[in-house]
């Protein structure tokens, strides 16, 4: 079944403690990126890659990182989690071409950073 | 620059009536556009998606969306709600950012379906 997976799909940590969720996807997608959910807000990107080893930031950049090493894989690092973090977490993939596919999303990552 | 505009945070209907969600784009270049849903606790279904054929535009679950691009809108429509649609739905414009093709996200319409 294609799909993308994150985990964990719940986690609670403490300011400071660093953390990395982890994004996977199986449809061999070039494209990858990371949105968080905010109340009200809608979503919006933090992190984005066109192909491993490129990424580039999103609207929401400050406060993480990410890696692509591996074309399936691009996991959302917080090296020092802060409570303006606690969020609801979305990966999601695409291919094909540039701006008619629709990009496929993972379940969710919900962040509470106390 | 791209963006939309969700006219209603909220959206209450009656079980069987019509449903309708506006949403309002901006956009210098010829845009796509989707519509997403999302049920409490699970992430992101495409409901339909605009790319410039035909601009009536039908997805799954009885949801279609007109694209009228002299009024700059893209609302999403259902003759008769059901209890299962009660989700919040997001109105996305598709913008270009180096290339890439980057999701522009409305601020999302809560749709309550009463008994």
């Amino acid at each position: 079944e294609a799909q993308v997976t994150q985990n964990p799909r719940y986690l609670i940590t403490v300011t400071g403690k660093k953390l990395t969720v982890t994004c996977s996807q199986n449809m061999n997608h070039e494209y990858m990126s990371w949105y968080r959910q905010d109340p009200g807000l809608g979503l919006r990107q933090i992190y984005y890659s066109m192909n491993v080893e490129v990424t580039d930031k999103g609207d929401v950049p400050e406060g993480y990182k990410v890696s692509r090493k591996e074309k399936r894989n691009f996991p959302l690092i917080l090296e020092s989690p802060s409570p303006n973090q606690t969020s609801l977490y979305f990966c999601a993939s695409r291919g094909g071409s540039i701006r008619r596919d629709e990009q496929f999303f993972g379940p969710g990552t919900r962040l509470t950073v106390l | 620059a791209q963006s939309v505009t969700q006219l209603d945070s909220h959206v209450s209907v009656s079980e069987g009536t019509p449903v309708l969600l506006r949403c309002n784009y901006s956009s210098s270049y010829s845009p796509s556009l989707f519509w997403y849903v999302q049920h409490p606790n699970k992430g992101l279904q495409l409901l339909l998606k605009y790319t410039s054929a035909a601009t009536l535009v039908k997805g799954i679950n009885g949801f279609e969306a007109e694209f009228k691009k002299s009024e700059t809108s893209f609302h999403l429509t259902k003759p008769s709600a059901h209890m299962s649609d009660a989700a919040e739905y997001f109105c996305v414009v598709s913008a270009m950012n180096t290339g890439f093709q980057k999701l522009v996200f409305g601020t999302g319409t809560r749709l309550l379906v009463s008994p």
